[in-house]
Formats: structure tokens, sequence, C-alpha cells
């Protein structure tokens, strides 16, 4: 994997579920994992940065999980909220720890 | 503590005009210093990284470049602007710390070109 990939592009969940989304990033050269969440126009706001190997996050109903070996993590949100609503950024350091390259995002649309 | 200054938030130019955003950092030293652009629709594509004064790498062939001529401002720039260069241009530093290497936004400018 040359670039950060997300899946899915887009999920519309309903208030009270429960939803997740991937990020696929180049394994080598590993050197961090960062999820944003991100509104349009706005700056992201920073969730996670993960560096270990089965390093799991979480943070209120929003957890992560890294696997470096394979190259992927995971976002979990429980009982999503219409709040949750966004694009939710993926990015992971490319060469070295000075390029950050962001995934396309997953947009969440969280209805009432 | 430390901030990151961004300006102008909106601008609506001509094509064919030229281009300036600033980036100004404060508190911190010798930071990377990132330029992203958000185009209609999709995610946040890095335009420039720069490790050090005077360094700038170039991520994407484009009609902008970026500078650095102090240590703590980063400046995007182009001498004749395209329809296709609007969009939001994010502006980002950084520092590696013993706990990783945490990226901090600007808020952000909002280019359309006309």
């Amino acid at each position: 994997i040359l670039n950060v990939e997300q899946s899915p592009q887009s999920l519309h969940v309903q208030e009270g579920d429960s939803t997740n989304f991937t990020c696929s990033f180049p394994s080598s050269n590993f050197y961090a994992l960062h999820w944003y969440r991100w509104e349009t126009a706005k700056s992201p706001e920073a969730l996670f940065v993960m560096t270990l190997n089965g390093d799991e996050k979480k943070k209120g109903r929003i957890s992560a999980t890294l696997n470096t070996k394979e190259g992927y993590s995971y976002l979990y949100i429980k009982g999503s909220q219409p709040e949750d609503s966004a694009t939710y950024l993926c990015a992971s350091f490319s060469g070295g720890y000075n390029k950050l390259i962001f995934g396309a995002g997953t947009r969440l649309a969280v209805h009432p | 503590s430390q901030t990151i200054h961004q300006w102008p938030a909106t601008l609506v130019q001509p094509v064919g005009s030229p281009l300036s955003l600033e980036c100004t950092v404060e508190g911190t030293s010798n930071p990377n210093l990132y330029w992203y652009r958000q185009a209609a629709g999709r995610g946040l594509q890095l335009l420039f990284y720069s490790v050090g004064i005077g360094q700038i790498s170039s991520e994407v062939p484009q009609n902008l470049s970026a500078s650095r001529p102090q240590d703590r401002q980063f400046i995007l720039s182009s001498k004749k602007l395209l329809l296709s260069d609007s969009g939001f241009y994010l502006c980002a530093w950084s520092v590696l710390t013993v706990s990783g290497n945490t990226i901090y936004f600007g808020e952000g400018s909002w280019l359309t070109v006309v």
C-alpha cells in the first residue's frame, strides 16, 4: 500500500448505532498513525496518536486500535449521536516523521 | 503555549491574480511546517512541507509554491491563480516529542478563484 486509504467513503447510521471505520497505511517504515475528526472548513480535531502495535486508545465513546504489522487501524464509535456527524481522517507519516499523509476520510452522518 | 496563525481567513481572487497565504507559529522552534488543501469533495492533500528555513518539499505538481523565509513562517504563493486552485487551505506544524509527532492545524483559509 503506497497511500493511506480509508473505508467506507461514507456511512449513514441511526442515532444509538455503533459503527467502525478502517484505515490502511504502509506498514514499512511505520512511525505513527493519527486519527482526526474534521468538519469541513474547520481545523481538524485530533483524536488519537498511535505508535505501538496492538495499541488501543479510548476517548469517551470513541476508541481506536492499531496493527502496524499488517498496516491497519480501526476507529469505533459506540452509541453514535448526531453530533458525531463529521469526516473522520486518518493520517500516517510516510518515509519517516516529516511527511504526514492523510486518507480521503470517512464521512459519517448520524440520523436522529 | 504554542499557537499557529493563518491568514487571510477568506479570499476571493480573479483568475490570473497572485496569491499569498501566510502562516506563523509561536511558542516553538524549528517545527516542521505543512500546507494542505481540501478540494471540493476530497480529503486533505499535502501540498508542501518544510523541515527547516529555506527547505521546501513539494508533493504535487501544481500552480503553487511555498517559501519559509524564517523558522516559524510559512508562505503559500501563486503568481497566477487558476480556477482549480479554489479550495480550503490549512497550514500545520509539528515537532517530534517522546510521545510522537503531533500535528497542530491553523484555522484555515477559504480561497475562491473567480
